[in-house]
């Protein structure tokens, strides 16, 4: 069964840091990785798509690497800015094309 | 439309009551997905529609779920006899076919918040 875990659960930064969300699952076998934001009590927000075949994907401020193999993804976000406060969730399409999500990472960044 | 319409935005029902959630997918999209978050948890897979093909029921919690697609577009999902433990949002998804390597994207629509009381 395909779990998905996401560290850490919540991170509090000051603006203009760097910084890297995880994303760990335990079944390679998935089609494709996508990166959401969700603002508290709104729906979600696609940021990033990573097709399975590929290694990353850029976005603005953003980038998404993903290492099948080893069941891994970073979120990485440059620059952090006070507006970039949100959760974030991970989640994988896996093979009878249903998306499994992590927990989140809940994001505060300090102006 | 440009995006997933979900209706309503917030529904509050007695318990017991039966309630029906709408959604709207995008235009073309022929893959549609329902999923739930309860307060402070995470999103919970309930059903998929792809196309003509049979429903993936897999995820929905109890016979008191249901969910139907109507001509390939609208999607309606059914809670009967409704319980306190049904209370959360519920998140309608669309993307285009998803058969075959590499898949696409959701698009999430913004959700109902249905509270039971």
């Amino acid at each position: 069964k395909q779990e998905v875990t996401q560290i850490p659960a919540a991170l509090s930064v000051p603006e203009g840091e760097n910084l890297v969300l995880n994303c760990s699952f335990t079944d390679s076998a998935i089609y494709n990785l996508q990166w959401f934001r969700q603002d508290p009590g709104k729906g979600l927000t696609s940021l990033l798509l990573i097709q399975s075949s590929q290694r990353e994907q850029t976005s603005g401020r953003l980038n998404a690497s993903l290492d099948k193999s080893s069941g891994r993804s970073t979120l990485y976000i440059a620059a952090s800015q006070p507006g970039d406060s949100a959760t974030y969730l991970c989640a994988v399409m896996d093979s009878s094309y249903k998306l499994i999500f992590g927990s989140g990472t809940r994001l505060l960044v300090r102006p | 439309g440009a995006g997933v319409s979900q209706s309503p935005s917030n529904k509050v029902t007695e318990k017991g009551k039966d309630v029906e959630l709408r959604c709207d997918p995008i235009s073309g999209h022929t893959a549609l997905y329902w999923y739930r978050q309860s307060l402070g948890q995470g999103l919970e897979f309930l059903i998929y529609f792809q196309g003509n093909s049979a429903p993936d029921k897999s995820g929905l919690p109890s016979d008191r779920f249901s969910a139907e697609r109507t001509g390939g577009s609208v999607s309606t999902l059914t809670i009967q006899r409704t319980q306190q433990e049904d209370s959360a949002v519920y998140l309608c998804a669309s993307s285009r076919r998803v058969t075959g390597a590499g898949g696409y994207g959701y698009t999430f629509g913004s959700g109902t918040r249905l509270t039971v009381v």
